[in-house]
C-alpha cells in the first residue's frame, strides 16, 4: 500500500450504531487530519493530530471521537449519528516541521446516516 | 484572519479550450499557495504549490502563478481534456502555519464537453 488509505470506502449506518472509520498513511509523516467534506459546503477541518497528539478540535460535536494511536494510523469514532452527518469523510497527513507542507489525502469515506 | 476565494462553478468548456479558474486570498505574512484537484469519486491530489511571489507552480499542463500584488493564484490550462473535468480547490498554508493547517476554498467544478 502506498500513500494513504481509508476504509470503509463507503458506510450506511443508523443513528444509533457505532462504527469507526480508519485511515493509515505509509508516507512516513507525523501529522494526520480529519476533513468532512458535505455538499455545498467547503471542506471543514474537524481534528489535527501532530506527533499523535490532538492539537486541534473544530468545536466538532463529540458524537465524533478521534484516536490515533500512533503517527501511522487515525481512526474516527462514530456513535448516535444525525443525518446531517452525512458526508465524505476525508483522511490526510503531512510532515510537520515548521514549513508550508502540502497534504496527501486519501480516498474518503462516504458516510450515510439514515 | 486568513481566507481563500475562488470562482463559482459550475464551469463548462470544450475539449482543447483554454481554462482559468481564479482565486485570491487574504493572509498576513508569506503563505504557501496550493492547487488541489478531486476527480469524481475520489479524494484531494495536490496538483501545483508555488512557495514565495512570483513563483510558477505547474504540473499536467497547469500552470498558476503566485502574485503578491494581486493576492492572486489564478489556474490556467491551455488546452483542456474530458480528463480534467473534476473540481479543483485553491488553498493556503500561512505564514509561519502550524501542523501543515491549510485553509481552503469553497470548490469550482469544471466539466469538459466533448
Amino acid at each position: 500500500e502506498t500513500g494513504v488509505t481509508q476504509t470503509p470506502r463507503h458506510l450506511v449506518m443508523g443513528m444509533t450504531n457505532k462504527k469507526s472509520l480508519k485511515c493509515e498513511q505509509h508516507l512516513g509523516h507525523n501529522a494526520m487530519y480529519w476533513y468532512k467534506q458535505s455538499a455545498k459546503k467547503p471542506l471543514e477541518l474537524m481534528f489535527v493530530y501532530s506527533l499523535e497528539e490532538r492539537v486541534e478540535n473544530n468545536s466538532v460535536p463529540s458524537r465524533f471521537s478521534p484516536e490515533c494511536p500512533n503517527s501511522s494510523h487515525l481512526f474516527l469514532h462514530l456513535h448516535t449519528l444525525q443525518p446531517e452527518d452525512s458526508a465524505l469523510y476525508l483522511c490526510a497527513s503531512s510532515q510537520d516541521d515548521g514549513t508550508h507542507n502540502e497534504q496527501f489525502f486519501g480516498p474518503g469515506t462516504r458516510l450515510t446516516v439514515l | 484572519g486568513n481566507s481563500v476565494t475562488q470562482m463559482e462553478g459550475p464551469v463548462t468548456l470544450s475539449e482543447e479550450a483554454f481554462l482559468t479558474i481564479n482565486c485570491t486570498y487574504t493572509a498576513t505574512g508569506y503563505p504557501s499557495l496550493f492547487w488541489y484537484v478531486q476527480y469524481p469519486g475520489e479524494g484531494l491530489q495536490l496538483l501545483l504549490k508555488a512557495t514565495k511571489a512570483d513563483d510558477k507552480g505547474s504540473n499536467k499542463g497547469f500552470e498558476a502563478t503566485y502574485r503578491k500584488e494581486t493576492t492572486s493564484f489564478h489556474l490556467e490550462k491551455g488546452s483542456v481534456q474530458v480528463s480534467d473535468s473534476a473540481v479543483y480547490f485553491c488553498a493556503l498554508s500561512p505564514w509561519g502555519g502550524s501542523q501543515g493547517n491549510l485553509i481552503f476554498g469553497k470548490g469550482t467544478k469544471l466539466s469538459v464537453k466533448p
